[in-house]
């Protein structure tokens, strides 16, 4: 049974660009979390999807927006990237309303913005 | 808004030793997760703990909970050089969305 699969694992982008990152859910799974953790910190969540449509969303700008597909997938983008951007991003999947099972995280993408 | 809080930040411990990593949060809660963390990897589920009174062990691991003080604790036993790693506490206030504490770097010392 495959976890959690993120893509791309490492990724350089220049101020300014724009960056796509993909994950793709637990089987069975049905709602995918995005968090942002920066070097030395816990993660923070950015925002998560259900249903195709952001749910809730953490304290970032608009420059983070994202996408859920009819196949659960998700994808996070970031535009006019700033070099504080640069962190890991981790995708969480869960089944909604299932928190007693917890939440399966993906290995990440680390973003680096030089 | 909710605020996690670990301690300590960093422990260094021999091996053989025991000690807890604490973690306290500012809302009501009952439920709380521990993830394991190793360098530039991601989070691995350790526990799931959603009631007051709630204890859960694997190995040389063990969890607590207690909803009516807001506190959560890690406890390691007889310590390992494999436990070596970032502890994180995180809290779900209701909303299926995790507030995580700022970790506990653990190292342990042949």
């Amino acid at each position: 049974d495959a976890g959690v699969t993120q893509s791309p694992t490492h990724l350089i982008k220049t101020r300014g660009q724009q960056v796509t990152l993909r994950c793709s859910p637990k089987s069975g799974h049905d709602t995918v979390s995005w968090y942002q953790q920066a070097l030395g910190q816990g993660p923070q969540f950015i925002f998560q999807y259900y249903e195709e449509e952001e749910r809730q969303r953490g304290n970032f700008p608009d420059r983070f927006s994202g996408h859920q597909f009819p196949n659960y997938s998700s994808e996070l983008n970031v535009n006019a990237l700033l070099l504080g951007d640069s962190a890991l991003y981790l995708c969480a999947s869960s089944v909604m309303g299932g928190f007693n099972y917890g939440y399966t995280f993906g290995s990440g993408t680390r973003l680096t913005v030089v | 808004e909710l605020k996690v809080e670990q301690n300590p930040l960093f422990l260094s411990m021999q091996e053989g030793k025991n000690y807890t990593i604490y973690c306290n949060y500012s809302t009501t809660s009952d439920r709380l997760y521990w993830y394991r963390q190793d360098p530039g990897k991601s989070l691995e589920s350790l526990f799931v703990l959603l009631s007051n009174g709630a204890v859960k062990q694997e190995g040389r691991l063990m969890a607590s909970l207690d909803t009516k003080a807001r506190l959560s604790t890690l406890h390691i036993t007889a310590a390992v050089h494999d436990l070596s790693a970032t502890y994180f506490c995180a809290v779900d206030s209701g909303n299926e969305k995790l507030t995580f504490g700022t970790g506990t770097r653990l190292t342990i010392i042949p």
